[in-house]
């Protein structure tokens, strides 16, 4: 059983179309996060959700979009798609305690490609 | 905020040398110091993670040192093989429940049969 899994694996689209990435988790974990990692294999932070709330949101153009319907999903809409958006798309978990909350598990990546 | 520097950017050994990346971080309030392994194509996987209040973990044929003070720390693999070889990543977290990882740009490691 996939631990966390986001759909679709591939995705490629035209510039200026509108897109979503979804993710889900069964692990239990009650925080979600969106990382980027970008041509020349640069992970960076976008969102992070717990308990559906937003808690993380680095800087982000507002043409994306994250939603949590509830705490084993998060998803990610992107508005008017820009050639510099190609990239891989990872989705993870992870549990919070009070000060140690757990490694995060990483989805198997989505890589968009913009043309 | 947080800045993660990872040297080398590539690193080549033979099998069964070991191999040694580094890892400097700048905010003094990190305190969770995890190591990411990635093949080809495939999802970032933990192999082996230190908080801030050990200095040395390891893990069979992986290690990982800290230095709170100077705010360093390492990866260390002994005996390599070639399945060892991925891109590594280190990266740091003020882990107050939430890990907002800070991951530094990765090392490509080769290792020659």
């Amino acid at each position: 059983d996939t631990a966390v899994s986001q759909t679709p694996k591939y995705l490629v689209t035209q510039m200026g179309n509108d897109k979503s990435i979804k993710c889900e988790q069964n692990l239990g974990h009650d925080t979600m996060y969106w990382y980027k990692q970008d041509s020349k294999k640069f992970l960076k932070i976008m969102f992070s959700y717990n308990n559906k709330e937003l808690i993380i949101n680095e800087t982000v153009p507002n043409r994306f979009s994250p939603k949590s319907p509830d705490k084993a999903h998060l998803n990610l809409h992107i508005n008017s798609l820009e050639l510099g958006d190609s990239a891989v798309y990872f989705c993870a978990s992870s549990q919070s305690f009070r000060d140690r909350g757990t490694e995060a598990f990483f989805g198997q990546g989505t890589r968009l490609t913009v043309v | 905020g947080e800045n993660v520097e990872q040297h080398p950017s590539t690193l080549s050994v033979q099998e069964g040398d070991s191999a040694v990346i580094k890892c400097t971080y700048s905010d003094s309030a990190s305190n969770y110091f995890p190591w990411y392994k990635q093949e080809l194509g495939k999802r970032p996987q933990l192999i082996i993670d230190i908080r801030s209040n050990v200095g040395e973990k390891k893990d069979q044929r992986i290690a990982v040192t800290l230095n709170k003070t100077a705010k360093h720390f390492s990866l260390h693999i002994t005996e390599t093989q070639p399945e060892d070889s991925a891109v590594y990543f280190c990266a740091a977290s003020r882990n107050t429940g939430f890990q907002k990882l800070v991951f530094g740009t990765g090392t490509r490691l080769l290792v020659s049969p």
